[in-house]
């Protein structure tokens, strides 16, 4: 079956530093890969997407990259700030089948002033 | 847009006790989904809708039911609550069940069965 592998939270940071959270996945074909965002005590929403390989998704100074040859998402920001601070789930849509989404279990990322 | 609604927000219910978690979406989606979301777990499916009419099994479907009541409307119903159900549960949409689309979820319901 199709999965999602984040790397195991918390990441704390200070300000202005750089950010990766590493996402690897398995599926048959070409999924869709995503990044969400949840802020405390809200629900999910898109952070960025890519839909084929060696796409690039960005928003917001973040981004990531679609990596056929690694079946990797890794999220990356230059120069993080507190209001960064949430949880970020790593997410594929696969390209066949019932087309269900798969979720990673979720990077707590916490940046600190 | 209101985008993706759920009622209630938070609940509190007895063992044995039923609900149903209410979730309306006003994007014209054809896919609705019912997540749930426990600390260190992530999100699992419980059911989904891929289009007015059908409703399938996800993850972890037992001690639910879903009523996909039309195109907007997908609501969750706990017929009889056990403390395992306590979780904060998601409604999501999605345009269509393809690859390429991503989902939007709502604001969630915080659910505690005692």
């Amino acid at each position: 079956g199709n999965s999602v592998t984040q790397m195991e939270g918390p990441v704390t940071l200070s300000e202005e530093a750089f950010l990766t959270i590493n996402c690897t996945y398995t599926a048959t074909g070409y999924p869709s890969l995503f990044w969400y965002v949840q802020y405390p005590g809200e629900g999910l929403q898109l952070l960025l997407k890519a839909t084929k390989a060696d796409d690039k998704g960005s928003n917001k100074g973040f981004e990531a990259t679609y990596r056929k040859e690694t079946t990797s998402f890794h999220l990356e920001k230059g120069s993080v700030q507190v209001s960064d601070s949430a949880v970020y789930f790593c997410a594929l849509t696969p390209s066949g089948g019932s087309y269900i989404p798969t979720f990673g279990r979720g990077t707590s990322l916490i940046v600190h002033p | 847009n209101a985008g993706v609604t759920q009622t209630p927000k938070f609940q509190v219910l007895k063992t044995g006790q039923s609900m149903t978690l209410q979730c309306a979406q006003d994007m014209n989606h054809n896919s609705m989904y019912w997540y749930r979301q426990d600390p260190g777990m992530g999100l699992r499916l419980i059911y989904y809708s891929a289009s007015e009419g059908t409703t399938d099994k996800g993850e972890v479907p037992n001690g639910y039911n879903v009523s996909r009541l039309n195109k907007r409307e997908f609501s969750l119903r706990l017929e009889s609550a056990a403390p395992s159900q306590t979780s904060v549960y998601f409604c999501a949409s999605r345009p269509q069940q393809e690859t390429g689309y991503e989902q939007y979820f709502g604001p969630g319901t915080r659910l505690t069965v005692t």
